[in-house]
């Protein structure tokens, strides 16, 4: 049973619109939810972060979303650029140490 | 800062031959964890640390053992490779004041 879910592999936008990517959970003894990027042939980068007792943080053009009514977060990017054309991963942590992983979704920016 | 260094990037193995996948990190981090990472999946936990001395098992920990001697750091062991194995695994580590974990650039192991 999968417990954090991305139900979109892949998004296309255009430079300078939002990019919305979007993930759902289902354990709702996740305490904080992350963000992560990945370009081809390296590790994931660390991005955002949200913790459960938040419903907003923001970085630059990065910000997480968090509804825990609906189990939902989502990560929105204003202004996309070609640059952030990469895979992205959402994660949950509950216990020290453990973070569980979405699937991906695979965001291509136009120019 | 060398960050999590992960040797070797590229590794092939025969079926039943055993090996150890190298992770080390110069951050002084206290959480360790390993992550396999299948094509168009994303990251399963195989183990993780939380200091050392201490570890614990994660998703998918079957076929593979792991070990915390110092805090720097946390090699996996596959026992007997299984053609099941071949994947891309990545070590990553963490201060445990933080939730993000930094990452090293991944070992890409086939199993024949």
């Amino acid at each position: 049973d999968q417990q954090v879910k991305q139900n979109s592999p892949s998004l296309s936008v255009q430079e300078g619109r939002i990019s919305i990517l979007n993930c759902d959970y289902t354990n709702s003894m996740f305490d904080y939810f992350l963000w992560y990027k990945k370009y081809p042939a390296e590790g994931p980068t660390f991005l955002i972060s949200i913790s459960s007792i938040k419903d907003k943080n923001e970085d630059g053009r990065f910000t997480v979303f968090l509804n825990k009514s609906a189990k939902h977060l989502s990560l929105h990017i204003v202004p996309s650029q070609p640059g952030d054309s990469a895979v992205y991963f959402c994660a949950a942590s509950q216990d020290a140490g453990k973070s569980t992983f979405g699937d991906g979704t695979t965001l291509t920016v136009k120019p | 800062n060398a960050g999590v260094t992960q040797t070797p990037k590229f590794q092939v193995l025969k079926t039943g031959q055993s090996m150890t996948l190298q992770c080390a990190q110069d951050m002084n981090h206290e959480y360790m964890s390993w992550y396999r990472q299948d094509p168009g999946m994303g990251l399963r936990l195989i183990h993780y640390s939380v200091g050392a001395g201490i570890t614990d098992q994660g998703e998918v920990p079957n076929g593979y053992n792991v070990s915390r001697s110092t805090t720097e750091d946390f090699p996996l062991r596959l026992l007997s490779a299984a053609p099941s194995q071949t994947s891309v695994y990545f070590c990553a580590s963490r201060p445990p004041a933080t939730y993000g974990y930094t990452f090293g650039s991944g070992t890409r192991l086939t199993v024949v």
